[in-house]
């Protein structure tokens, strides 16, 4: 069974340009969630889809946004990047379906983005 | 509020010792917890999971230990090996938001052949 996969694996953009990230969760698995990593700040939770709805969000600025797919693929946008915006943007995925419930969340790769 | 927090930034053991790793967490988070282990250039790998109504879990060669009392959960990994050396992340889970990781700052694991 594929994993979670994220494109692109790097990324490099200039400050105040937007960047599209993708992730295709495990086969069969509809809650998908984002962080992000930084030496500084550690993992943090962007925010987390599930059929197509944003079901809970973090501390971000409304710069970064997200969306869910039909077949449970996510996309995280970020708009007018800064410089504090480089890090690494995990994807993870789940079996998860109710509110109340709780699962294993399995991540991919990362996409590391680095905004000069 | 909601925190996780490790105990100790970096640990290191001799090859065949048995490591514990060390989380606290404050109150609201505390329905759910992962443990991740990180090696560099990968995302976090799932090792274990326990529940707030579990004390004690097993893997392969790994325990999780819940103490709700003192708000406390340890990883334990036996016979350490040197492909165990990484970063260990505790995560937990707030109440009615599971899809949300608060995560620990996360301990690096070295092993000495």
């Amino acid at each position: 069974k594929a994993g979670v996969t994220q494109t692109p694996r790097y990324l490099i953009k200039t400050r105040g340009q937007q960047v599209t990230l993708s992730c295709s969760p495990i086969s069969g698995h509809r809650s998908v969630s984002w962080y992000q990593q930084t030496p500084g700040q550690g993992l943090q939770f962007l925010f987390e889809y599930f059929s197509e709805t944003q079901r809970n969000k973090g501390n971000f600025p409304g710069r970064f946004s997200g969306r869910q797919f039909s077949n449970s693929r996510s996309e995280m946008n970020v708009s007018t990047l800064e410089l504090g915006d480089s890090a690494l943007y995990l994807c993870a995925s789940s079996r998860r379906t109710g509110v109340g419930t709780n699962e294993k969340l399995f991540f991919g790769s990362g996409t590391q983005l680095s905004v000069l | 509020g909601e925190s996780v927090g490790l105990h100790l930034p970096t640990l290191s053991v001799q090859e065949g010792d048995n490591s514990i790793i060390n989380c606290a967490y404050s109150n609201s988070a505390s329905d759910y917890f992962i443990w991740y282990k990180q090696e560099s250039g990968k995302g976090p790998q799932f090792i274990i999971d326990i529940r707030s109504n579990m004390d004690k879990r097993q893997g392969q060669r790994v325990t999780v230990l819940l103490n709700k009392t003192v708000k406390h959960l340890s990883l334990q990994i036996a016979a350490t090996q040197p492909g165990d050396s990484a970063v260990y992340f505790c995560a937990g889970v707030p109440y009615n938001q599971g899809g949300k990781l608060i995560f620990g700052q996360g301990t690096e694991l070295s092993v000495k052949p």
